[in-house]
């Protein structure tokens, strides 16, 4: 049983670019969040999909955008970016049950150069 | 506003020894709290959590933490560390009333010297 997968593991853009980066959760999980973790930071809540909607979003700017597909994968596009945009960012899948186990992936490593 | 607070960056202890990692909170209502672990170049594993009822959980690899309402803390707890518990441990907090956004603290350095 596969946990949750990210793609890519690694990314290098310049400012200006745009990115999308891929994830695939649990097996059996229909709730996948996003988070940023800045190094040697916790990791930030950017915004949560259910049943293809977002239902909750942290604050970060309309440049972060997201979709969840009918099979419970999602992407997380970020627009215009900018030097403060390089991070780690993980995707983490949940059950939607309410007792809110996340389940990680290992996350991509964007920097913007 | 809703926040966790890990209040040291680092925490050092000797194998064999117990230890402590510190959390505090802060929200209007009722809380989850979780613990999750971070290991190099990975993401996140979950530890335990903290719903309702009895003020000590158990989670995985022999961790605890103890709930404490009047002091708004959260501390995670082992009595034996092992030098493979050396790693990053994240506090986070879900209000009951929010059912999607979980708040991680800043973390905590763990690391154990043999």
């Amino acid at each position: 049983d596969a946990g949750v997968t990210q793609s890519p593991t690694h990314l290098i853009k310049t400012r200006g670019q745009q990115v999308t980066l891929r994830c695939s959760p649990k097996s059996g999980h229909d709730t996948v969040s996003w988070y940023q973790q800045a190094l040697g930071q916790g990791p930030q809540f950017i915004f949560q999909y259910y049943e293809e909607e977002e239902r909750q979003r942290g604050n970060f700017p309309d440049r972060f955008s997201g979709h969840q597909f009918p099979n419970y994968s999602s992407e997380l596009n970020v627009n215009a970016l900018l030097l403060g945009d390089s991070a780690l960012y993980l995707c983490a899948s949940s059950d939607g049950d309410g007792n809110e186990k996340l389940f990680f992936g290992s996350g991509t490593q964007l920097s913007v150069l | 506003a809703q926040s966790v607070a890990q209040p040291e960056d680092q925490v050092n202890v000797a194998e064999g020894n117990p230890l402590t990692v510190k959390c505090t909170y802060s929200v209007s209502g009722n809380p989850y709290l979780f613990w999750y672990v971070q290991y190099p170049n990975r993401g996140l594993q979950f530890l335990l959590k903290y719903i309702t009822g009895d003020n000590l959980v158990k989670g995985s690899y022999g961790f605890e933490a103890e709930f404490n309402k009047s002091q708004t803390s959260f501390h995670l707890k082992k009595p034996s560390a092992l030098v493979s518990d050396s790693a990053l441990y994240f506090c986070a907090v879900r209000l009951y009333s929010s059912a999607s956004k979980i708040i991680f603290g800043s973390g905590t350095r763990l690391s154990i010297r043999p």
